[in-house]
């Protein structure tokens, strides 16, 4: 299996431009989970799926971020308009259903908003 | 809710030899996951190992151990015999099943470096 795939690895873009962060999790897994990372922050769950319905956006940091699962093979996570402070590291990761299950993480998006 | 703490600063150890990594967490669920994983300079998180609630045996893979302590909800990470590709973060982090739901939450992590 080729694992979590994510795309772009780095995304450089201007404040107020449109960012999509794709993700494609491992054939199976039942959840699909997008994580942000900071030095000041640390890993922060944004919003998880399982069987494709988002199931907790509660970390989801405004209205300017959304995300959506449109089949078990596909995610993505929005920002728009983008802004300086949501420059960050994005992680996709996926599993099979349980709390025995470990995550499996793709390899980050890193993200600057200038 | 959930909620994992790690609360050590950055951590140096000897090559060669073994070190802990403090984990303590909080639940009010009975049955739950704890995880370690790794994360390099390169970024990618690695998973370490994996502990279960109901796990009467500490789990081992390796040179990695987990000391788990149920009634003081801790589950410190052992690595033993350190080498100099150890030196990384660390990040513990719990799952559990919340209804049908099951979300893996992280700690802060902590910095490991192992000196030559």
């Amino acid at each position: 299996d080729a694992g979590v795939i994510q795309s772009p690895r780095h995304e450089v873009t201007e404040m107020g431009q449109e960012v999509t962060l794709r993700c494609k999790p491992i054939s199976g897994h039942d959840y699909l989970f997008w994580y942000r990372q900071t030095m000041m922050r640390g890993l922060e769950l944004l919003i998880y799926f399982n069987n494709n319905v988002p199931i907790d956006d509660s970390g989801m940091p405004e209205d300017r971020f959304s995300a959506k699962m449109p089949n078990a093979s596909f995610s993505t996570l929005k920002i728009q308009p983008s802004e300086p402070r949501d420059s960050a590291v994005y992680f996709c990761a996926s599993s099979s259903r349980g709390f025995t299950e470990k995550l499996f993480f793709g390899s980050g998006t890193q993200l600057s908003v200038l | 809710a959930q909620k994992i703490t790690q609360t050590q600063p950055g951590m140096f150890v000897q090559e060669k030899e073994a070190v802990t990594l403090d984990c303590t967490y909080d639940t009010s669920d009975q049955s739950y996951g704890l995880f370690w994983y790794k994360q390099p300079s390169s970024g990618e998180m690695i998973f370490l190992i994996y502990q279960g609630s109901y796990d009467e045996q500490n789990a081992t893979e390796g040179r990695y151990s987990l000391n788990f302590q149920k009634a003081r909800k801790s589950a410190n990470l052992v690595i033993s015999a350190s080498q100099l590709g150890d030196s990384a973060m660390y990040f513990c982090a719990m799952r559990d099943l919340t209804g049908a739901n099951s979300k893996l939450t992280f700690g802060k992590g902590i910095t490991l470096s192992v000196r030559p």
